[in-house]
């Protein structure tokens, strides 16, 4: 059984478009986040919900906009891509408020031209 | 931010041997984890060790953590070609909530 998946896996897009990323996990987790990682595989948090609250708002253009619907479901909308964004993102869970091991979904590849 | 960084950024080395990969953080934390993240995938969490722990093992896995000198070790031992991956610490820093901050990793190549 997958524990976090994301959805799409690629994603390629001119600049200018909206795009989402699905994010989902079966654990029970309480708390989810995003993760952008750049051609260097640097790691940044870019947000963090708990119980479908927003706890984590890291210095990020408000062009990409986190939904959670529910606690098992994070979801990242981005609009008015640029090339910048292009990167791989990863969608992670864990239990309770944090101080655990995260669990991580197998990324998203945007490739914004 | 606070940030870890991890040194060598790249270590190549044979079956059999052993590799070793260092932290260093910046601020006060809760607990210190190693992932590993194999090439084009997602990553998986490897150890965690907690402020008040000093080492602590897994299989062929030993991490050690100085919180005095704010640096962690990550020892892989009998080192195989499927460890070939890029190896992150990351900490919780007190101030960060929950989130998890990343050093930059170390490449490990293991050649057969």
């Amino acid at each position: 059984d997958t524990a976090v998946s994301q959805t799409p896996k690629y994603l390629v897009t001119q600049m200018g478009n909206d795009k989402s990323i699905k994010c989902e996990q079966n654990l029970g987790h309480d708390t989810m986040y995003w993760y952008k990682q750049d051609s260097k595989k640097f790691l940044k948090i870019m947000f963090s919900y708990n119980n479908k609250e927003l706890i984590i708002n890291e210095t990020v253009p408000n062009r990409f906009s986190p939904k959670s619907p529910d606690k098992a479901h994070l979801n990242l909308h981005i609009n008015s891509l640029e090339l910048g964004d292009s990167a791989v993102y990863f969608c992670a869970s864990t239990e309770g408020q944090g101080l655990y091991e995260q669990y991580f979904g197998p990324g998203t590849r945007l490739t914004v031209t | 931010s606070q940030q870890g960084e991890e040194d060598p950024q790249a270590l190549s080395i044979q079956e059999g041997e052993n590799a070793t990969m260092n932290c260093s953080y910046k601020t006060s934390i809760n607990n210190l984890q190693w992932y590993r993240q194999n090439s084009g995938r997602g990553l998986v969490h490897l150890i965690l060790i907690r402020s008040n722990e000093r080492e602590k093992h897994s299989g062929r896995l030993r991490v050690t953590l100085d919180t005095s000198k704010k640096s962690s070790s990550l020892l892989i031992t009998a080192s195989r070609a499927a460890d070939t991956a890029s190896y992150f610490c990351a900490t919780d820093a007190v101030q960060a909530g929950t989130a998890l901050i990343f050093g930059k990793g170390t490449t490990l190549s293991v050649s057969s």
